[in-house]
């Protein structure tokens, strides 16, 4: 099993140019999430998916939008990029909490610079 | 507003001795609990989670304890390894869903 894995590892962007970071699970989950790391924070949610079909807002979705493709996909798009953008971006999977505990898995990152 | 607190930004401990990272919240929705640890370069690793219905949760080295009383919860690490030494993050649910991080606890275990 290869978990959660992104696609690419590495990007740099100009200002205004457009991109569609792809994410991809293995593990059968019906939940899917976006998140952002910036330098000495913790992450922060972009845009989750709760099930095949359905997408909602986070924290921080402002200049994003984002596509379940299936059970297995969920990509980020940025339509035009900004520096503010410039972060490390990590896709997670999961299933719903039940009983005494709650796993959620994350890829490996997008390394994410805008110019 | 920051819904979850870790409010040391690192820590040293020396290898075999134990480590204790402290996390708090606000939300008193919050019904999971979750501790990362985080390598540079990698994404977020699990390590273990309890439910707001548990006091403790054990697993081999790694136990974390939840106050709901007083919204805080702590991972203890027993015996620390050198190979312990990263970022460690404490992450909340509500409802089992996505997850508010805090800024996470840089430790480094020194042998």
């Amino acid at each position: 099993n290869a978990g959660v894995t992104q696609t690419p590892k590495f990007q740099v962007l100009k200002t205004g140019q457009s991109m569609t970071l792809q994410c991809a699970q293995d593990m059968n989950h019906n939940s899917m999430y976006w998140y952002r790391q910036d330098p000495g924070m913790g992450l922060r949610l972009i845009y989750y998916s709760a099930s095949e079909g359905t997408t909602d807002k986070g924290e921080v979705p402002n200049g994003y939008n984002v596509s379940r493709l299936n059970k297995r996909e969920f990509s980020l798009r940025l339509e035009s990029a900004a520096p503010s953008q410039t972060s490390v971006y990590f896709c997670a999977s999961s299933e719903m909490a039940s009983g005494d505990s709650y796993e959620q898995y994350f890829g490996p990152g997008t390394r994410l610079t805008v110019t | 507003d920051q819904q979850v607190k870790q409010n040391s930004p690192s820590l040293s401990v020396q290898e075999g001795r134990i480590s204790i990272l402290n996390c708090d919240y606000t939300n008193s929705m919050f019904d999971y609990f979750l501790w990362y640890k985080k390598y540079p370069a990698e994404g977020p690793t699990f390590l273990i989670s309890i439910s707001s219905i548990k006091d403790k949760n054990e697993d081999g080295r790694f136990t974390v304890f939840l106050n709901k009383s007083a919204k805080h919860l702590s991972l203890h690490i027993v015996p620390s390894q050198p190979g312990d030494s990263a970022v460690y993050f404490c992450a909340a649910a509500n409802s089992g869903y996505a997850l508010n991080f805090g800024k996470g606890t840089s430790l480094l275990v020194t042998p």
